[in-house]
């Protein structure tokens, strides 16, 4: 495809539950960035890829977040025990080198809408 | 205080006027600054970017940057409803890759 996707587009899951995100980047883009937005905020970064390695997780919430990107292109999001304060948009961008600090621009997916209950 | 603030709105503006979105930024080291237009219910797509303090002009979009006084704005000529969204502001922070994202403007063009 030619743009960045994420599935499912939705997931309603129970308190307690585990749930994987999705994101295929563009094709050979070598960054990929998730977010989680709430309501009424801006995108806020989780964890930055750079090839198959996860080169900044500092976003992460905690330990029941998890993410992997193994052959360097899909890249999964883990979320463990999910709470209700989880519910978010979780966003997922990829860019050609990883400069978006630079000016590189970051192609962002449609999102995933998990709604924890 | 916030790395990134932006007045949360809603901005009510007339249709053919000009709109005026502002942001400031805490981190004087930061280098490069955006904007980016939201949809509801959809991703954020990259309007403008600026690096130089000055204007930037892109059709009817321009991006002012203040480094300053901390400070960049988008002015957007001639609004048109489809202009109507929430306007993200994001800054670079001190790496190449990070982005520090505003709450975001909801601006409403009214016909």
């Amino acid at each position: 495809g030619a743009g960045v996707s994420q599935t499912p587009s939705n997931k309603v899951t129970e308190k307690g539950k585990y749930v994987e995100l999705r994101c295929d980047p563009i094709s050979g883009h070598t960054a990929l960035y998730w977010y989680r937005q709430s309501l009424g905020q801006g995108p806020e970064f989780l964890i930055y890829f750079q090839g198959t390695g996860a080169a900044d997780d500092s976003g992460l919430p905690n330990d029941r977040f998890f993410a992997v990107r193994p052959e360097g292109s899909v890249s999964t999001l883990k979320i463990q025990r999910t709470e209700r304060g989880d519910s978010a948009v979780y966003l997922c961008a990829s860019s050609p080198t990883g400069l978006a600090g630079l000016g590189e621009t970051q192609y962002f997916g449609p999102g995933t809408r998990l709604l924890v209950l | 205080q916030k790395e990134v603030e932006q007045n949360s709105g809603p901005l009510s503006v007339p249709e053919g006027a000009i709109a005026s979105l502002n942001c400031t930024y805490s981190d004087r080291v930061s280098q490069s600054f955006f904007w980016y237009r939201q949809y509801s219910g959809k991703s954020p797509e990259l309007i403008m970017s600026i690096y130089s303090n000055g204007d930037k002009e892109d059709g009817r979009f321009t991006a002012q940057l203040n480094k300053a006084s901390q400070y960049v704005s988008l002015l957007i000529r001639d609004s048109q409803p489809s202009d109507s969204a929430t306007y993200l502001c994001a800054v670079n922070r001190d790496s190449n890759y990070q982005l520090i994202w505003g709450a975001g403007t909801k601006l409403i063009i009214k016909p």
